[in-house]
């Protein structure tokens, strides 16, 4: 069974733009969850969709957004982008039939604002 | 607030020695946990978590964790760490059963020396 994939890997943008992340989950899944990963914050949380419904939201501006289709892959969007929105954004995906799951992590994609 | 606290930044232990990295967690209600593992450059791997029943719980790798409410701790364990355990331990704590909203601590760095 193929894993989370997470297009692109490697983005490099300056302040002022916008950008647009994607993750598939894995065939199945309905809940995917973005983290974003930054030496300073750690691991936070960002928001999670399931069956294309905003279930969760983390702490974050209303800059950061996403969305989830039909078939489950989600996108994740940022706008007006800061320096200090550069890290490593985790998509992370689960079945999410409300039983205390295993959350199955893609590789990354890792954003640099200049 | 859930929140966790894991206490070391960087450890560093000889191969073959045995490894425990700390995680003290807050939780009002009972308490759904994980530890997961992260590789330079790569996602996260789940080692194992922890919802009811059994407070030792297995993992792969050779990993255990031990629940323990009267301290709010769920320590990870190995009796004897090999130079491929070398990588970055995250426990965290899940939002009810939802697994999609966790929040992580942050982290612990094992380095293994030969």
């Amino acid at each position: 069974k193929a894993g989370v994939t997470q297009t692109p890997r490697y983005l490099i943008k300056t302040r002022g733009q916008q950008v647009t992340l994607s993750c598939s989950p894995i065939s199945g899944h309905r809940s995917v969850s973005w983290y974003q990963q930054t030496p300073g914050q750690g691991l936070q949380f960002l928001f999670e969709y399931f069956s294309e419904t905003q279930r969760n939201k983390g702490n974050f501006p209303g800059r950061f957004s996403g969305r989830q289709f039909s078939n489950s892959r989600s996108e994740m969007n940022v706008s007006t982008l800061e320096l200090g929105d550069s890290a490593l954004y985790l998509c992370a995906s689960s079945l999410g039939s409300g039983v205390v799951e295993t959350q199955y992590f893609g590789p990354g994609t890792r954003l640099l604002v200049l | 607030a859930q929140s966790v606290t894991q206490p070391d930044i960087h450890i560093t232990v000889s191969e073959g020695a045995s490894l425990e990295l700390r995680c003290n967690y807050s939780y009002g209600a009972t308490p759904y946990l994980f530890w997961y593992v992260q590789s330079p450059g790569q996602g996260l791997q789940l080692l194992l978590k922890y919802f009811s029943g059994d407070t030792l719980v297995q993992g792969i790798k050779g990993f255990e964790a031990e629940f323990k409410r009267s301290q709010s701790s769920f320590n990870l364990r190995k009796p004897s760490v090999h130079w491929s355990d070398a990588a970055e331990y995250f426990c965290a704590v899940g939002a009810g059963t939802n697994a999609g909203k966790s929040t992580f601590g942050d982290g612990t760095t094992l380095t293994v020396k030969p």
